[in-house]
């Protein structure tokens, strides 16, 4: 397995508050992604990095940021929760492309 | 639009019959597909891709694919499954002309039965 792992794995906040997922790597892969998931919806993109301090958005936005200071760590912030963020919150991975990407074990988050 | 769909949301299966999971994908170009599994409580774990070549693919725990561009399919068969092959599994797309967008199917959740 990938060696990704993500802090915390459960996590129970409310409305309103600021929150901080962690993803981070040991394989030095460059590229990495934040995405939840959701029943009947699969898996959604939220943003991703193609290296450090380089950010762009996926499909799902909207009210999430993020940060990568360093190759290994990937931050997905949640400025002000709110209920329609409650998910579980998969990091991904992947060497030389976004084409083969590896899942780390997730985050699930409620949002009260 | 959906660009990938997976057309069963829910199938059971006995163990040692065999199975297979269909997969649908709208997309003009030679796509990139891919087979995940998720055990309950897990991440994601590839179990094939297809990116050119021999349209059957070969992948980890007894699974393969087979790429069907006429019919826009991808579709996921075991000829006898195990127990341990309980899991929701999702179908997911590259678009080579879209790049960082890995789409996913919503997922088909496999009981095995004894």
């Amino acid at each position: 397995d990938a060696g990704i792992t993500q802090s915390p794995r459960h996590k129970v906040t409310e409305t309103g508050t600021p929150v901080t997922l962690r993803c981070h790597q040991t394989e030095n892969h460059r590229y990495m992604y934040w995405y939840r998931q959701d029943p009947g919806h699969g898996l959604r993109l939220i943003h991703y990095s193609y290296g450090v301090k380089d950010t762009d958005k996926g499909e799902v936005s909207d009210g999430y940021s993020v940060s990568r200071s360093k190759t290994e760590d990937f931050l997905l912030t949640l400025e002000s929760a709110t209920s329609s963020q409650t998910s579980v919150y998969f990091c991904a991975i992947s060497e030389t492309g976004p084409e083969t990407q590896y899942f780390g074990p997730g985050t699930r988050l409620l949002v009260l | 639009a959906q660009s990938v769909t997976q057309p069963d949301i829910h199938i059971t299966v006995s163990e040692g019959a065999s199975l297979e999971l269909r997969c649908n994908y709208s997309y003009g170009a030679t796509p990139y597909l891919f087979w995940y599994v998720q055990s309950p409580g897990q991440g994601l774990q590839l179990l094939l891709k297809y990116f050119s070549g021999d349209t059957l693919v070969q992948g980890i725990k007894g699974f393969e694919a087979e790429f069907k561009r006429s019919q826009s399919s991808f579709n996921l068969r075991k000829p006898s499954v195990h127990w341990s092959d309980a899991a929701e599994y999702f179908c997911a797309l590259y678009k080579t002309d879209s790049w960082g967008k890995l789409q996913f199917g919503a997922g088909t959740q496999v009981v095995v039965t004894p």
